[in-house]
């Protein structure tokens, strides 16, 4: 079976620019998570969704960014405009509602010159 | 007090020695509790739960004290292939996690 499927898996952008990471999360999984990692900071919750719904989004660091899930098969996380601070790995990761236990895709390292 | 703290190392081990590291939470609602592995550039990978009555899986055995706060990882026989970062993570359920940054091992041969 596939797994957690992010891409890209490496974006560079220029700050200012709009950046959209995408996530396909394993089939049958209801609950999807994005999270950030940097050094600094370790691994952050931004946002998750059970059944495509929005649940807690305490998480997403400020009004530049977004995310949504149209389908139980896709999200998105967008950051617009994107800003230098921004550059982190982005990880998403998904699991049966209601288990604990998260599975995560490779992550897209971003980084924002 | 950080929500979950770690030591981040790196802990230098030779091969075939036993290693246990600890990670204590401030949370006392916390009701699962997970250890995960990260190699270097690549994504967390699930090692084990922890369970109130403890957990073995092969070299592993991972325990959890709730008077104390803190959630424990051994590791016996240590191999080369054990060279990894070390996650704790905490929550869980219909919700996210909450992880430490982190403890950094060094098998060396």
């Amino acid at each position: 079976d596939a797994g957690v499927i992010q891409s890209p898996r490496h974006e560079v952008t220029e700050m200012g620019q709009e950046v959209t990471l995408r996530c396909k999360p394993i089939s049958g999984h209801n609950s999807l998570f994005w999270y950030r990692q940097t050094m600094m900071r370790g691994l952050e919750l931004l946002i998750y969704f059970n059944n495509n719904v929005p649940i807690d989004d305490s998480g997403m660091p400020e009004d530049r960014f977004s995310a949504k899930m149209p389908n139980a098969s896709f999200s998105t996380l967008k950051i617009q405009p994107s800003e230098p601070r921004d550059s982190a790995v982005y990880f998403c990761a998904s699991s049966p509602f209601g288990a604990g236990e998260q599975y995560f895709g490779p992550g897209t390292r971003l980084t924002v010159t | 007090r950080k929500e979950v703290e770690q030591d981040p190392g790196p802990f230098n081990v030779p091969e075939g020695a036993t290693v246990a590291f600890n990670c204590t939470y401030s949370n006392s609602a916390s009701q699962s509790f997970f250890w995960y592995r990260q190699d270097c550039r690549k994504e967390p990978k699930l090692l084990m739960s922890v369970y109130s009555s403890g957990n073995e899986d092969g070299r592993f055995t991972a325990q959890l004290n709730r008077a104390s706060q803190y959630i424990s990882l051994l590791i016996r026989d240590s191999k080369l292939s054990d060279s990894a970062t070390y996650l704790c993570a905490l929550g869980g359920g219909a919700d996210g996690l909450t992880f430490g940054k982190g403890t950094h091992l060094i098998i060396q041969p």
